[in-house]
């Protein structure tokens, strides 16, 4: 297990298509998340994952992503109709319980860079 | 609404002199708080973190302070060399114990040999 990893590497659509995107994580990590980064700019959350339950969403994630994570391992996010601005890096990571009150540190994968035409 | 500023967005130094980021968060629940470099066309990689109950940390050539009164951290980076060249994220752990990280805008350091 060498990381965190993240297929395809790059994705070109058109603008109405649907995509879908995958992740595995490292193994005996637990917690997975997935970001979108536009460039020039930090990391943006999208939704997190324990196990298999998706316990958080972020309001800037409308109807048309949707993200499972089935039996707890990999996990993939589909974007459905896409559009010219959801054009970005799609960051996977994953990371390990927190212990008591303290998260753990992500490991992050290579990404999945989306260009709508 | 939780967020993170960092400064400077950018920053150029000369190889051995020292660079110093800074992020301020609004979140006192925040109780994580890691700084990851990313390199053109790689992951963001964590290099250091501190946690709340911490208020210095130091590893080689690179430390982290917090200020948790002002909610304030920074990161130091000592004696910089020309492979320290790269964009440089802080973040802040949200609420909740979920491990959501909340970034700032980065800070691309560019170190002058």
């Amino acid at each position: 297990d060498t990381g965190v990893s993240q297929n395809p590497r790059h994705k070109i659509t058109k603008r109405g298509q649907n995509v879908t995107f995958r992740c595995d994580p490292i193994s005996e990590h637990n917690r997975l998340y997935w970001y979108r980064q536009t460039l020039g700019q930090g990391p943006e959350f999208l939704t997190y994952f324990q196990n298999e339950a998706q316990l958080e969403k972020s309001r800037l994630l409308s109807d048309r992503f949707s993200a499972e994570r089935p039996k707890g391992s990999f996990s993939t996010l589909e974007i459905q109709r896409t559009e010219q601005g959801d054009s970005a890096m799609y960051l996977c990571a994953s990371s390990l319980d927190g212990r008591g009150a303290y998260p753990y540190g992500y490991t992050f994968g290579s990404g999945t860079r989306l260009t709508v035409v | 609404g939780e967020n993170v500023e960092q400064h400077p967005s950018t920053l150029s130094v000369q190889e051995g002199d020292s660079a110093v980021i800074k992020c301020t968060y609004s979140d006192s629940a925040s109780n994580y708080f890691p700084w990851y470099k990313q390199e053109l066309g790689k992951r963001p990689q964590l290099i250091i973190d501190i946690r709340s109950n911490v208020g210095e940390k130091k590893d080689q050539r690179i430390a982290v302070t917090l200020n948790k009164t002002a909610k304030h951290f920074s990161l130091h980076i000592t004696e910089t060399q020309p492979e320290d060249s790269a964009v440089y994220f802080c973040a802040a752990s949200g609420s909740g114990n979920t491990g959501k990280l909340i970034f700032g805008q980065g800070t691309t350091l560019q170190v002058k040999p």
